[in-house]
C-alpha cells in the first residue's frame, strides 16, 4: 500500500529552524514529484514546494521563496522540508503529498501531516 | 497568480439533498482543477481531477464540471460521511487552493 509518513515537527521558537521528513513507501518514489502542503489551525489549506522526482528542479511560490527548500534523497525514498527564520504564522499541520504527473498538479496520496509550532 | 473563489464557506444539507459548490478563477485555467475532501482530523483525499473525472474508488454521486474560469462539485445526494470541508485546487501555474466549504448536516 503506498504510503507517506511525515516527522520533525515539534516545538521552536520564533527565528528558529526545522527540518521535517516525508518518507514514503508503496510506490516507485523517484518516479514522482512531491509536495508540502501546510494548514495553519482553523484555516485552509496551502501549497509551499515541489520537486520533480530526480530532484533537479524545484518551485515555490513567493511567500515560501528564500526560507523554505525542499529536498529529497532518493536512496532513502525521503523528502524533506528545511525552514529557517521560523515566524508565529508558520505555525500549521505541515503534510507532505504526492504529485500525480507533474509537479504540483494533482496530489493523489498525502501524508498524515507532522504538526509545526512556532512560539515567540 | 491566479486566485480561486470558492462558494459558500459553509453549508447545511439534510442527507439525500443535492450540494453543490463552486470555484471560480481569476483568469482562464482550462480544466486544471481538483477537488479534495477533508474531514475533521484527517488528511484531504482526492475526489475529482482534471475539473471532471472522478478519482478511482470515489463514489459516483460525486461529480465535477466546468471549465476556463468557472467550475462546481456536486453530491448528488449526501450522505452522512459526506460530512467534511471540501477544497478547490487550481494547478495551472502557480497552485492555489479555494478557501474551503464546510458541508454539516441540517
Amino acid at each position: 500500500e503506498a504510503q507517506l509518513v511525515e516527522s520533525g515537527g515539534g516545538l521552536v521558537q520564533t527565528g528558529g529552524s526545522l527540518r521535517l521528513s516525508c518518507f514514503a513507501s508503496g510506490f516507485a518514489f523517484s518516479n514522482y514529484a512531491v509536495s508540502w502542503v501546510r494548514q495553519a489551525p482553523g484555516r485552509g489549506l496551502e501549497w509551499l514546494c515541489a520537486i520533480t522526482g530526480d530532484g533537479a528542479i524545484t518551485w515555490y511560490p513567493k511567500s515560501a521563496k528564500g526560507r523554505f527548500t525542499i529536498s529529497r534523497d532518493n536512496s532513502r525514498s525521503t523528502l524533506y522540508l528545511q525552514m529557517n527564520s521560523l515566524r508565529t504564522e508558520d505555525t500549521a499541520l505541515y503534510y507532505c503529498a504526492r504529485d500525480r504527473r507533474y509537479p504540483a498538479d494533482i496530489f493523489d496520496l498525502w501524508g498524515q501531516g507532522t504538526m509545526v509550532t512556532v512560539s515567540s | 497568480d491566479i486566485q480561486m473563489t470558492q462558494s459558500p464557506p459553509s453549508l447545511s444539507a439534510s442527507v439525500g439533498d443535492r450540494v453543490t459548490i463552486t470555484c471560480q478563477a481569476s483568469q482562464d485555467i482550462n480544466n486544471c482543477v481538483n477537488w479534495y475532501q477533508q474531514k475533521p482530523g484527517k488528511a484531504p483525499t482526492l475526489l475529482i481531477y482534471d475539473a471532471s473525472i472522478l478519482e478511482r474508488g470515489v463514489p459516483s454521486r460525486f461529480s465535477g464540471s466546468g471549465s476556463g474560469t468557472d467550475f462546481s462539485f456536486t453530491i448528488t445526494s449526501l450522505q452522512p460521511e459526506d460530512i467534511a470541508t471540501y477544497y478547490c485546487h487550481n494547478h495551472r501555474d502557480l497552485p492555489h487552493f479555494g478557501g474551503g466549504t464546510k458541508v454539516d448536516l441540517k
